[in-house]
């Protein structure tokens, strides 16, 4: 069974700080990664796919990375802002063409200080 | 990006009544969506798949006949909670998946907050 544990739990940093969160899973059989950010009440927004053939995937100040041999993703945000205070999901789904299930972690709480 | 609607964004219902939740792909077909109940500082937990024309695909631990999923068309599926308790009280919130492409995103809906009195 899948489990996907994101590192920490929570982060609270200065305003114009680079920081990296991190997600890890157990079963390294996926068809690709997602990250989303979740504010208080609300849904989700994609932030970045990254399939499993590729390495990373780049949007504004967002980069993530994955290495899947070894179960890892980050994503590194660059020149934090207050903005960005939100919680961090990532979501792994199983490799198979027709499984589109997706397994989340808890989620890592990101506060940005002004 | 595609856009999935979800409504209402809040309820407050009494125990024992049923409350319905809309899940709407705006501008693209769906024929699968997905729903998900969230517990507060916990990741979603997907509850069923829904299938345009079909039943829905539970979960284990999910009651199908508490959780009523109905997705009649290409846009638009809907999760009945019935005769709604206390502990029935979390937030909700749909998915969905493309019908003309492969290897998308996940699009999600903005979520219910559901209150159980």
């Amino acid at each position: 069974k899948q489990e996907v544990t994101q590192i920490p739990a929570a982060l609270s940093v200065p305003e114009g700080e680079n920081l990296v969160l991190n997600c890890s899973f157990t079963d390294s059989a996926i068809y690709n990664l997602q990250w989303f950010r979740q504010d208080p009440g609300k849904g989700l927004t994609s932030l970045l796919l990254i399939q499993s053939s590729q390495r990373e995937q780049t949007s504004g100040r967002l980069n993530a990375s994955l290495d899947k041999s070894s179960g890892r993703s980050t994503l590194y945000i660059a020149a934090s802002q207050p903005g960005d205070s939100a919680t961090y999901l990532c979501a792994v789904r199983p490799r198979g063409g027709s499984n589109y299930k997706l397994t989340f972690g808890k989620g890592t709480l990101l506060t940005v200080n002004p | 990006g595609a856009v999935v609607s979800q409504h209402p964004s809040r309820v407050i219902c009494k125990s024992g009544t049923s409350v319905k939740i809309e899940c709407r792909s705006l501008d693209f077909q769906a024929t699968t969506m997905f729903w998900y109940r969230q517990f507060p500082k916990q990741s979603l937990m997907l509850m069923a798949t829904s299938n345009e024309g079909s039943k829905a695909t539970y979960e284990q631990g999910v009651e199908k006949d508490k959780f009523l999923i109905n997705h009649a068309s290409l846009t638009l599926s809907t999760l009945t909670v019935t005769s709604a308790h206390p502990e029935d009280s979390s937030f909700y919130i749909c998915s969905a998946r493309r019908s003309d492409r492969l290897n998308t995103e996940a699009f999600f809906g903005q979520g219910t907050r559901l209150t159980v009195v």
